[in-house]
């Protein structure tokens, strides 16, 4: 079964701490994004890596941190200089083929709590 | 200036009636694509149908099609026959050929919440 696999599904994190969220997918893709939906909002970009050992901020990277070691992996760090992190991530990813035919598939999301 | 505007935050539509989603976008780029995604309360995006900026022809997938106008920049999705299942957050999404952030980035609208009611 190909798909991208996110976990954990629910996480709590005190203030002060810094947290890791696991993104992995089987698809064989490039690109990896990982986006951020706060309630009643649509989905803004942290990060996105187009290639192993490379990635680049999107809208919203301050007070995260990634990794790009596996082309399968990309973890998200949410770090404790991230003020407001309570919010549910989306990672996703896709074919780097040609702009006009690569579709972003997502995971199922992780929901973080800051308690 | 939004990129995507979706102005309805949420709608209504009786069971097996059909239903029209509204989404506007702004773009200065000949090349652009133009997705629509559902998200159920399970909170996964899933992709339903996508458009190219080229394409002559509206893009249809089963019950959903695009009803693509470029001169108004307008991508609303109309889904057939609704379905209980159907009820969700639905999100219409651009990729700009030249998002100056990585031309694969997509930027989506604020979403529409549509409740099937049977």
């Amino acid at each position: 079964d190909g798909g991208i696999t996110q976990s954990p599904k629910y996480l709590f994190r005190k203030e002060g701490q810094n947290v890791t969220l696991s993104c992995e997918q089987n698809l064989n893709h490039d690109a990896m994004y990982w986006y951020r939906q706060d309630p009643g909002q649509g989905l803004r970009l942290i990060y996105y890596s187009q290639i192993v050992n490379d990635f680049q901020k999107g809208d919203i990277a301050e007070g995260y941190s990634v990794s790009r070691e596996k082309k399968e992996s990309f973890p998200l760090t949410v770090t404790s200089a991230q003020k407001n992190p309570t919010a549910f991530y989306l990672c996703a990813s896709n074919t780097l083929l040609g702009f006009s035919t690569d579709t972003q598939y997502f995971g199922p999301g992780t929901r973080l709590t800051v308690l | 200036a939004q990129k995507i505007t979706q102005t309805q935050p949420g709608m209504f539509v009786q069971e097996k009636e059909a239903v029209t989603l509204d989404c506007t976008y702004d773009t200065s780029d000949q090349s652009y694509g133009l997705f629509w995604y559902k998200q159920p309360s399970s909170g996964e995006m899933i992709f339903l149908i996508y458009q190219g900026s080229y394409d002559e022809q509206n893009a249809t997938e089963g019950r959903y099609s695009l009803n693509f106008q470029k001169a108004r920049k307008s991508a609303n999705l109309v889904i057939s026959a609704s379905q209980l299942g159907d009820s969700a957050m639905y999100f219409c999404a651009m990729r700009e050929a030249y998002s100056g952030a990585g031309s694969y980035q997509l930027t989506f609208g604020k979403g529409t919440k549509l409740s099937v009611i049977p």
